[in-house]
């Protein structure tokens, strides 16, 4: 149980396109999800919160306007990298959990990897 | 310096035991987790445990914590090149339902 899916896995595409990334939680409601970064040999930067109904809750240096995050049910969140450009190019890894329990621990989806040429 | 720290490499031989340690800040974190990240995938949950706890067992996995140094292992037995991968350790703070993760353990495992 507890399957997260991530949707594409890989994009490549022009500097300036729009990707939208899904993240769906296959067997269970995820009231929250969470959109992370990771760099080459580095760990997961938490990008924002996404809450179901409400609006994504930002980390600090994190573009609210360029990484445009909708949490419109409980079983998807998606992510766009609005206009992006190489600096954006990064491999993106979403996580849901049920709800604010503590030891609901968060369940990843396998990843996008997002190269902007 | 980080909040969650981890030694990048461990470089075991087939067969043997894995351990991989971490340690973290905050007394009062109430979860301490395992994460394996695969290369180009998520990452998948291993084990946690519970701050109340020494010791957690489960099959080749033994997490080990000791609250008072803030120290937190996992153990492989018998590690197989398939254990190859990077390992986090995250904590759950207190207070928090965001845990924070270490930059993770590179395992590499040779015949």
């Amino acid at each position: 149980g507890a399957v997260v899916s991530q949707h594409p896995s890989w994009v490549i595409c022009k500097s300036g396109t729009s990707v939208k990334i899904e993240c769906r939680s296959l067997d269970f409601q995820a009231t929250t999800m969470f959109w992370y970064r990771q760099f080459p040999k580095q760990s997961l930067m938490l990008m924002a919160t996404s809450n179901e109904g409400s609006k994504a809750t930002y980390e600090q240096g994190v573009e609210k306007d360029k990484f445009l995050i909708n949490h419109a049910s409980l079983t998807l969140s998606t992510l766009t990298v609005t206009s992006a450009h190489p600096e954006d190019s990064s491999f993106y890894i979403c996580s849901a959990r049920v709800d604010r329990v503590a030891n609901q621990p968060q369940h990843f989806g396998d990843g996008t990897r997002l190269s902007i040429l | 310096g980080e909040d969650v720290e981890q030694s990048l490499f461990l470089s075991v031989r087939e067969g043997d035991s894995s351990v991989i340690n971490c340690t973290y800040t905050d007394s009062s974190s109430t979860y301490l987790y395992w994460y394996k990240q695969e290369p180009g995938a998520g990452l998948q949950l291993l084990t946690y445990i519970f701050s109340n706890m020494d010791m957690k067992q489960d099959q080749r996995l033994t997490v080990l914590l000791n609250k008072k140094d803030k120290h937190l292992s996992l153990r492989i037995a018998d590690t197989q090149t398939g254990d190859s991968a990077i390992y986090f350790c995250a904590e759950m703070k207190g207070g928090s339902y965001i845990p924070t993760f270490g930059r993770g353990t590179s395992l590499i495992v040779h015949p």
